[in-house]
């Protein structure tokens, strides 16, 4: 399977512990975005990056939350000291830009559950 | 107000009818527009990704976009089953430096009854 990958796919944590999500992109894509999903909403955009460098965050990314992409490659996302707030779906999603808008297609991966107890 | 509302349904159709999903948004710099379909509990897929206004078709799935009212709309005929999922429309910030940071409308609930 070379589609976006996500782990772990579920995660149940007490209020106050520190997660970790990893994602593993298509290979070639060298942009890669996490977003988060609650019931009934449709995603909401956290962070992207090109290649290594995190170029962008929202505003809902508090100071909680990190992400890093080191090496180009996979990209983890951390949250902590975790709130009931912060149960949700976080999803992941690579594309290869090209300087073209329509080329930049995103994918998504399955997404990982997080559930706060 | 969000840039892009979606009636949250949920719609239950009968196999083979046509549905109608529609996405408003307030946002004139959107420029391009997706469908994504989403399983429960699984990523959203691409359907369709369109740019002009004017009507896209790709199979069973047409895609309409009219800029002037600023409405989206997602046609399916010969509805299946297997169609039931949740639809979500979207838009990239044309402004920003990247066309994936995606402002999603919230999703209609589509279920296809046999």
């Amino acid at each position: 399977d070379t589609g976006v990958s996500q782990n772990p796919r579920h995660k149940i944590t007490k209020r106050g512990q520190n997660v970790t999500f990893r994602c593993d992109p298509i290979s070639e894509h060298n942009r890669l975005y996490w977003y988060r999903q609650t019931l009934g909403q449709g995603p909401e955009f956290l962070t992207y990056f090109q290649n290594e460098a995190q170029l962008e965050k929202s505003r809902l990314l508090s100071d909680r939350f990190s992400a890093e992409r080191p090496k180009g490659s996979f990209s983890t996302l951390e949250i902590q000291r975790t709130e009931q707030g912060d149960s949700a779906m976080y999803l992941c999603a690579s594309s290869l830009a090209t300087g073209s808008s329509s080329g930049n297609t995103i994918y998504f991966g399955e997404g990982s559950w997080l559930t706060v107890v | 107000q969000k840039e892009v509302e979606q009636d949250p349904g949920p719609l239950s159709v009968p196999e083979g009818a046509i549905v109608s999903l529609n996405c408003t948004y307030s946002n004139s710099a959107f420029q391009y527009f997706m469908w994504y379909r989403q399983y429960s509990r699984k990523g959203p897929e691409l359907l369709m990704y369109t740019y002009s206004s004017g009507n896209k078709e790709d199979g069973r799935f047409t895609a309409q976009v009219d800029k002037s009212s600023k409405y989206i709309s997602l046609f399916i005929r010969d509805s299946q089953p297997s169609d039931s999922a949740t639809y979500l429309c979207a838009s990239p910030w044309a402004g920003g430096t990247s066309y994936g940071k995606l402002t999603f409308g919230q999703g209609t609930i589509l279920t296809v009854h046999p």
